[in-house]
């Protein structure tokens, strides 16, 4: 059974900066691309960044675009999303989720994680 | 790719047939088409993917169905546990985008 795990949520002020990981376990975690998703409170969901198996190929929504950097150590089986410059509207749910093949796209998100809370207030 | 999800509330009963429609523009992968299941406080769950092809575990009153722009999720007969917001999601290209979600709420 596919497991996946957020941590590194809180409460970042303005500007700051921030680090999620993520594990995966249950599957070869290097056959897989993954992504990040996240949910403002009361809202829909969006499409932060995406990366290939291999971490050779990332893909990042342009509102995150130059702050956000998604990597993967396939070693540790973990995706990390490093985020900077942080803002009030990046406060929300994030979620990891697994992709059903090794590339971004053209393939759905099959497996999520619980999420993990990113507020940025002062 | 925006997706514009129909209706944004829908009320009906267990045991009624529930439709949710999906428009997109432009497609750019006609079969690039998934949804998904959030149910309060929980995680979204994948039910239906390459426009019509149930995920494993799902029961087979979930369908999907779709040509050109409009895509279509039909639960055929309603359970309690089905009240829940759908989303519908693009995966053919960049940026991953997902409709605004449709609630599904107990008339």
């Amino acid at each position: 059974e596919v497991q996946v795990l957020e941590s590194g949520g809180g409460l970042v002020q303005p500007g700051g900066s921030l680090r999620l990981s993520c594990t995966v376990s249950g599957v070869t975690f290097s056959d897989y691309a993954m992504s990040w998703v996240r949910q403002a409170p009361g809202k829909g969901l969006e499409w932060v960044s995406g990366i290939s198996g291999s971490g050779k190929d990332t893909f990042d929504a342009d509102s995150v675009k130059g702050r956000f950097t998604v990597s993967r150590d396939n070693s540790k089986n973990t995706l990390y999303l490093q985020m900077s410059s942080l803002r009030a509207e990046d406060t929300a749910v994030y979620y990891c989720a697994k992709l059903t093949a090794a590339i971004i796209f053209i393939t759905p998100l099959d497996s999520w994680g619980q999420g993990t809370l990113v507020t940025v207030s002062s | 790719i925006v997706l514009t999800q129909s209706p944004g509330t829908l009320s009906l009963s267990p045991g009624e047939r529930a439709t949710v429609s999906c428009r997109a523009s432009p497609v750019i992968c006609p079969t690039c088409f998934a949804w998904y299941q959030q149910r309060p406080g929980q995680a979204p769950r994948l039910l239906i993917y390459d426009t019509s092809a149930r995920a494993t575990g799902i029961p087979d009153r979930f369908s999907g169905s779709g040509s050109g722009r409009d895509f279509t999720l039909t639960i055929s007969r309603l359970e309690p546990e089905d009240f829940a917001v759908y989303y519908c999601q693009q995966y053919g290209t960049s940026p991953i985008t997902f409709g605004q979600g449709t609630r599904l709420e107990t008339k």
